[in-house]
């Protein structure tokens, strides 16, 4: 079974800095999907980026970028120019290519301070 | 607007009284799940639908039943709820069979039984 794994239970970083929220997977499938969700105190769950296995350019959408490296099955969020509004907790999911369901982290408070 | 609506969005309830929230999409989605949310553990899976009349259970079916009866509603109905399905329940929908499709998520209902 697939598991998906955030190590970092809470992060802070200063406005305007570069931060970098680590997930790591485990699976021996060799197409599948990956997400980052953001989840701001409203609790609504936001996509924020996402990959496809089978692409090597890592993803980049406006401030937030992905380092996707598949041989080692890690997939860390970098997010750059950090603001307030980034204060949230930041979910890293997987997704099989045969399924719709999500496997989720335990997730990764992060706070911005200015 | 595309949206996944839940109701209610708060609800405190007794152990042993049924209830049931709602789920709806407007988007003609074929796939809806339901997720629980608890700290420490990230989304889990409860049940899942693939398409009118057909259901599945997920990671943590326990205490937990859902129909489908038309495509557009997937209901989560515990029958006899306990302390231990207190808890952040997100429904989620999404096309069946697309490469990299975008879940779609409710806005959450906090569930505490006492």
């Amino acid at each position: 079974a697939q598991t998906v794994t955030q190590s970092q239970p809470e992060m802070s970083v200063q406005e305007a800095e570069t931060v970098t929220l680590s997930c790591t997977y485990d699976t021996s499938e060799s197409d599948y999907y990956l997400f980052w969700y953001k989840q701001p105190p409203s609790r609504q769950m936001i996509l924020v980026i996402r990959q496809e296995a089978y692409k090597q350019q890592n993803a980049t959408e406006n401030r937030f970028s992905v380092n996707f490296q598949k041989a080692a099955k890690s997939f860390s969020l970098k997010i750059s120019d950090s603001q307030l509004g980034d204060a949230a907790m930041y979910f890293c999911a997987y997704r099989s290519e045969n399924t719709d369901k999500l496997i989720f982290g335990t997730g990764t408070r992060l706070q911005v301070f200015p | 607007e595309a949206q996944v609506t839940q109701n209610p969005r708060y609800l405190i309830t007794v152990t042993g009284k049924k209830l049931t929230v709602t789920c709806s999409q407007n988007m003609n989605h074929e796939y809806m799940s339901w997720y629980r949310q608890d700290p420490g553990l990230g989304l889990r899976q409860i049940y899942y639908s693939m398409n009118v009349e057909v259901t599945d259970k997920g990671d943590v079916p326990e205490g937990y039943k859902v129909s489908r009866k038309e495509k557009r509603n997937f209901p989560l109905i515990l029958e006899s709820p306990s302390p231990n399905q207190t808890s952040l329940y997100f429904c989620a929908s999404t096309i069946t069979g697309a490469r990299v499709s975008e879940q779609y998520f409710g806005p959450g209902t906090r569930l505490t039984v006492t």
